[in-house]
């Protein structure tokens, strides 16, 4: 198994709240990605990164940043959560290219009352 | 828009038998990667199997294999043997093209395997 952890692995906040998410790797991977799944939708793209500090939005982005200062670690962070972004979050790696398998972490559940 | 199509939300078999799970894509590009992963209740997302577009092989892992029809865009995963450890949510997913930055996923198949 890929070595990558969430934390925290679940949380509740309330609504205006900063919240920031993390992802660490043992890996050394290249990219790493921030999802979101949701009933009916699967898992939709955040943002992901493609090295120290390079960073790209995804579909699902606003209200969403990130940051990458490590190798290892990757943040998400709700600058002002919201009850629409209560959802499942999970981290992926991949190796060296975009084309390279995705290996996802153990998801975080966040509930925003 | 890139998609990916899983027609059934949900499936249920009998322990030992063979079942498929059918998905479909849509895209532009010649050079392309499929993926089926899945989610058992453990909620932990496991990659099944990966087929690249180029190949004309179908992949296959133990019990699990695909029908990678390029033509028809489809991509269907066959379960043998099932067992009640196969019960799980299934995803099927692309990176629809060397450029492509990103996984797109089908909306998922529910699979219940009975005893």
């Amino acid at each position: 198994d890929a070595g990558i952890t969430q934390s925290p692995r679940h949380k509740v906040t309330e609504t205006g709240t900063p919240v920031t998410l993390r992802c660490h790797q043992t890996e050394n991977h290249r990219y790493m990605y921030w999802y979101r799944q949701d009933p009916g939708h699967g898992l939709r793209l955040i943002h992901y990164s493609y090295g120290v500090k390079d960073t790209d939005k995804g579909e699902v982005s606003d209200g969403y940043s990130v940051s990458r200062s490590k190798t290892e670690d990757f943040l998400l962070t709700l600058e002002s959560a919201t009850s629409s972004q209560t959802s499942v979050y999970f981290c992926a790696i991949s190796e060296i290219l975009p084309t390279d398998t995705q290996y996802f972490g153990p998801g975080t559940r966040l509930t925003v009352l | 828009a890139q998609t990916v199509t899983q027609s059934q939300p949900e499936m249920s078999v009998q322990e030992a038998e063979t079942v498929t799970l059918s998905c479909t894509y849509d895209t532009s590009e010649n050079n392309y990667y499929l993926f089926w992963y899945k989610q058992p209740p453990s909620r932990q997302m496991i990659l099944v199997i990966r087929q690249e577009a180029y190949k004309q092989q179908n992949a296959t892992e133990n019990r699990f294999s695909v029908n990678f029809q390029k033509a028809a865009k489809s991509f269907s995963l066959k379960i043998s043997d099932s067992q009640l450890g196969d019960t799980a949510m299934y995803f099927c997913a692309s990176i629809p093209g060397q450029g492509a930055q990103k996984l797109v996923f089908g909306q998922g198949t529910r699979l219940t395997i009975n005893p």
